[in-house]
């Protein structure tokens, strides 16, 4: 089956350090990959996606890369704000071809950024 | 554009009582989710919809859930009746067909005392 696994967090960081939050799947096809955010009291939105083997989504200065040799696709920002601390969740859509493309979550790593 | 609409965004009940929990899609959108958010199970599948009929119901827990998708833009999850351990945040999301990513509604915190 179709499985997502994150580090188990949470993660406390002091401002402007370096983020990385490892995130690996298991899937057959050829997934679509998928960082969320859900900041305090609101609900999930999309961060960055990849669809394909060594693409690169980006967004709001957070990374990751899409590794089909190791089957990861790890989060990463160079300087993490007090406005980063959330929760993060890695998914993935595998492409099966035959619909039901159903998203698989992560269980998230919460993040939190202190001055 | 509008996003994925929730309501309420709160709902505060006994227990007992029947709760009914709303969602509108974002407009063209023929996939609709049901999430459920606890600090204990994390963020689990309830239903989902494509072109308004239920395609897999096998995370609602248990018969006193029910969820309907009348139209393309209305969606309803109803619980009957409602207990404390149903108390948790029940996300609505929707999306286009294939490989294209969720869009999440702001959420309904149901507590049920």
């Amino acid at each position: 089956g179709n499985s997502v696994t994150q580090m188990e967090g949470p993660v406390t960081l002091s401002e402007e350090a370096f983020l990385t939050i490892n995130c690996t799947y298991t899937a057959t096809g050829y997934p679509s990959l998928f960082w969320y955010v859900q900041y305090p009291g609101e609900g999930l939105q999309l961060l960055l996606k990849a669809t394909k083997a060594d693409d690169k989504g980006s967004n709001k200065g957070f990374e990751a890369t899409y590794r089909k040799e190791t089957t990861s696709f790890h989060l990463e920002k160079g300087s993490v704000q007090v406005s980063d601390s959330a929760v993060y969740f890695c998914a993935l859509i595998p492409y099966s071809g035959a619909g039901s493309y159903q998203l698989t979550f992560g269980k998230g790593t919460k993040l939190s950024v202190i001055p | 554009d509008a996003g994925v609409i929730q309501s309420p965004r709160h709902e505060v009940t006994e227990m007992g009582q029947e709760v009914t929990l709303r969602c509108k899609p974002i407009s063209g959108h023929d996939y609709l989710f049901w999430y459920r958010q606890t600090m204990m199970r994390g963020l689990e599948l309830l239903i989902y919809f494509n072109n308004n009929v239920p395609i897999d119901d096998s995370g609602m827990p248990e018969d006193r859930f029910s969820a309907k998708m009348p139209n393309a833009s209305f969606s309803t999850l109803k619980i009957q009746p409602s207990e404390p351990r149903d108390s948790a945040v029940y996300f609505c999301a929707s999306r286009l067909g294939g490989n294209q990513p969720q869009h999440f509604g702001d959420g309904t915190r149901l507590s049920i005392l």
